[in-house]
């Protein structure tokens, strides 16, 4: 079974600042993904960003990258420069061999 | 980026009554679909797994005749809240994706705001 913790329930940051989303896992299968998933008020889930149990390098899009640390099962997600509509709740979601499991979110906001 | 079509966003119905939701692919097969349900503030809760042209798996707590899924085509998939009370007042948002390896990601629905009154 598969383990998610968020453990920032809330978070702030100011406008054109830098921001890390913490996530941790616990898995027993030996190759799975990472997601990260943002959920404006709206409701829909967005895709951000993944990343590959055996990718070496750290996953980057945009303005998001994840600070991968395998050997500590943790997969953070780095959001630069924070944009007025990047409010909103954010989802880490690993997934092995069954489906994606989501942690109980961090609700991020960005004060201008 | 792969597009799943959620339907209606936005529902209130009677106590007693039921509610169809629909889940489409527009431009892929979705082999596996998933329904989530969503509390005020809190995570998204698997509720089942739906394989095209099979029984779906509910996950432990869900109510099978409650909550009845269809996946009758690869690229439609039913969620039906038969004699729903208030208590199933929720946000419930599907997902898809066709293929098996670990490194697909699932494409949301926009999701569905049920109200029961």
């Amino acid at each position: 079974a598969q383990k998610i913790t968020q453990t920032q329930p809330g978070m702030f940051v100011q406008e054109k600042e830098a921001v890390t989303l913490d996530c941790t896992y616990d898995t027993s299968d030996q190759s799975y993904g990472l997601f990260w998933y943002k959920q404006p008020s709206s409701g829909e889930m967005i895709f951000l960003i993944y990343q590959g149990s055996y990718d070496e390098q750290n996953a980057t899009e945009g303005r998001y990258s994840l600070n991968f640390q395998k050997a500590r099962k943790s997969a953070n997600l780095v959001i630069s420069a924070s944009q007025l509509g990047d409010s909103a709740m954010y989802f880490c979601a690993p997934r092995g061999q069954g489906n994606l499991i989501f942690g109980k979110g961090t609700k991020l906001s960005v004060k201008p | 980026g792969a597009v799943v079509s959620q339907h209606p966003s936005r529902v209130i119905c009677k106590s007693g009554t039921s509610v169809k939701i629909e889940c489409r692919s527009l431009d892929f097969q979705a082999t596996t679909m998933f329904w989530y349900r969503q509390f005020p503030k809190k995570s998204l809760m698997l509720m089942a797994t739906s394989n095209e042209g099979s029984k779906a798996t509910y996950e432990q707590g869900v109510e099978k005749d409650k909550f009845l899924i269809n996946h009758a085509s690869l690229t439609l998939s039913t969620l039906t809240v038969t004699s729903a009370h208030p208590e199933d007042s929720s946000f419930y948002i599907c997902s898809a994706r066709d293929k098996t390896p670990y490194n697909t990601e699932a494409f949301f629905g926009q999701g569905t705001r049920l109200t029961v009154v």
